[in-house]
């Protein structure tokens, strides 16, 4: 069964770049797609972008100037680095396998504030 | 990229069968078959409930289903029970190669 852990700081200051980092275990992260998708709160789901097996990225078009999502197969695991963030940012934050053009198994999230 | 539209909310009784729609245009929905659809309750991280369209990942109910015409796609939960209540999210791969989630629908069992 895949298991994926958000992990990061929970508060960053606007203007400051929030980094997060998802780790995955249950099997390896090189033969599929991995996705970040976030959640304000009390709204709806948002996709961030995602890294496919290549590691070629997909970014929503209205984040993809501040996004950059990597991946480290040695660690089994993949990251977002999100610049300039304000308050509008302030999010749950999700990782996900991205299956196809599904997303079948989900983190458990962890919120980022952003805030000074 | 603008989300999908559904409706804020739908009710129904136990035992109910309810539709949740899901309406796009031809550079999401109505351009490809990858409509996938969510059950999220309260607190929780987001569960697969439906891909491709109409396709059950194993150990989902076949109480829900889903379709598809045009730019419109639908999640049908029948035989509606206390446990389906619970926020909706349908997403679809797009033309621009990500992926766009709806607004969201708030199922309530009465």
């Amino acid at each position: 069964q895949v298991q994926l852990q958000e992990s990061g700081p929970g508060l960053v200051k606007p203007s400051e770049t929030l980094s997060l980092t998802c780790t995955v275990s249950g099997g390896p992260i090189r033969s599929y797609s991995w996705a970040w998708i976030r959640q304000p709160p009390g709204k709806g789901l948002e996709c961030i972008g995602y890294i496919d097996y290549s590691g070629s990225t997909n970014y929503n078009p209205s984040l993809k100037s501040r996004v950059t999502i990597l991946k480290d197969t040695s660690k089994n695991q993949f990251s977002l680095r999100l610049s300039s963030v304000t308050a509008a940012d302030t999010a749950v934050y999700y990782c996900a396998r991205r299956y196809n053009r599904e997303f079948d198994f989900w983190g458990q999230g962890t919120l980022v504030t952003v805030s000074s | 990229q603008s989300a999908l539209t559904q409706p804020a909310s739908v009710s129904g009784s136990p035992g109910q069968s309810i539709t949740i729609s899901c309406t796009g245009t031809s550079s999401d929905i109505g351009g490809f078959y990858y409509v996938s659809w969510y059950q999220q309750h309260s607190g929780k991280a987001p569960k697969l409930m439906i891909f491709e369209v109409n396709k059950r990942p194993s150990g989902v109910s076949d109480r829900f289903s889903g379709s598809k015409s045009g730019t419109t796609a639908s999640l049908i939960i029948s035989g509606l029970q206390a446990e389906d209540e619970a926020d909706y999210y349908c997403s679809s791969y797009t033309s621009d190669t990500t992926d766009v989630f709806g607004t969201g629908t708030k199922v309530t069992v009465l």
